[in-house]
């Protein structure tokens, strides 16, 4: 069981603010780390898969940064809209078999 | 191209009871996952399959639980002699090839009386 844990749990920003958050996950064996934007009521909803360390994604006003060798990932959102809120999940696999998810953070943004 | 289907959304089952969640995956996605939610928990790896193929199955408890994904029809997660503790929600996911991009089902809310 791979231990993967973000941060902050949860987060509130004003309209307008860029923010960023965290994910950890062992760097032993490491195959892929997968973001997900989960909102309340839907399913998750994929945003990255990143593999390579050094790998920086982005996906409109939302991107994603990867170090394999000290087992971090940042998500970076800027100039948050409300529409934004949602809880953003973080997954981490070293076989590409089991993914193991973090707990989310839960980001609020105050319009 | 329909997206990843589950049924039935909500599953009433009484202890003791079987209960049988589907997951059609999208067109062309070989490759099912299934994750459960318990309550106020995250999301929990329980299996991963391969059409007519379990790869991995290290997530799901050895009593009670099995998951199938024949060749045709939808991937079925079967609960057998449900406990209250079976109470979740659990997500199906399938992708097209190892370690891509997973695309989530609504997911089967399941509780046992």
């Amino acid at each position: 069981i791979l231990n993967v844990e973000q941060s902050p749990q949860s987060l509130h920003v004003q309209e307008g603010d860029s923010t960023n958050f965290t994910c950890s996950f062992p760097s032993s064996n490491f195959y892929a780390l997968h973001w997900y934007r989960w909102e309340t009521a839907k399913s998750p909803e994929a945003l990255f898969v990143m593999t390579l360390n050094g790998d920086e994604k982005k996906k409109g006003r939302i991107s994603a940064t990867l170090n394999t060798k000290e087992g971090y990932s940042y998500l970076y959102i800027k100039g948050s809209q409300p529409e934004d809120s949602a809880t953003y999940l973080c997954a981490s696999s070293n076989t590409g078999n089991q993914f193991y998810f973090g707990t989310g953070t839960s980001l609020t943004v105050i319009p | 191209n329909a997206g990843v289907m589950q049924n039935p959304r909500h599953l009433v089952r009484r202890r003791g009871q079987e209960a049988r969640l589907r997951c059609s995956p999208m067109k062309g996605h070989s490759h099912v996952y299934w994750y459960r939610q318990l309550p106020e928990e995250g999301l929990k790896f329980m299996v991963y399959l391969q059409k007519e193929n379990i790869i991995d199955e290290s997530g799901m408890p050895k009593e009670r639980f099995s998951a199938e994904f024949p060749k045709e029809g939808p991937s079925i997660l079967r609960i057998q002699q449900v406990v209250r503790g079976d109470s979740a929600a659990y997500f199906c996911a399938s992708s097209p090839n190892p370690a891509d991009t997973q695309y989530f089902g609504p997911g089967t809310r399941l509780t046992v009386l």
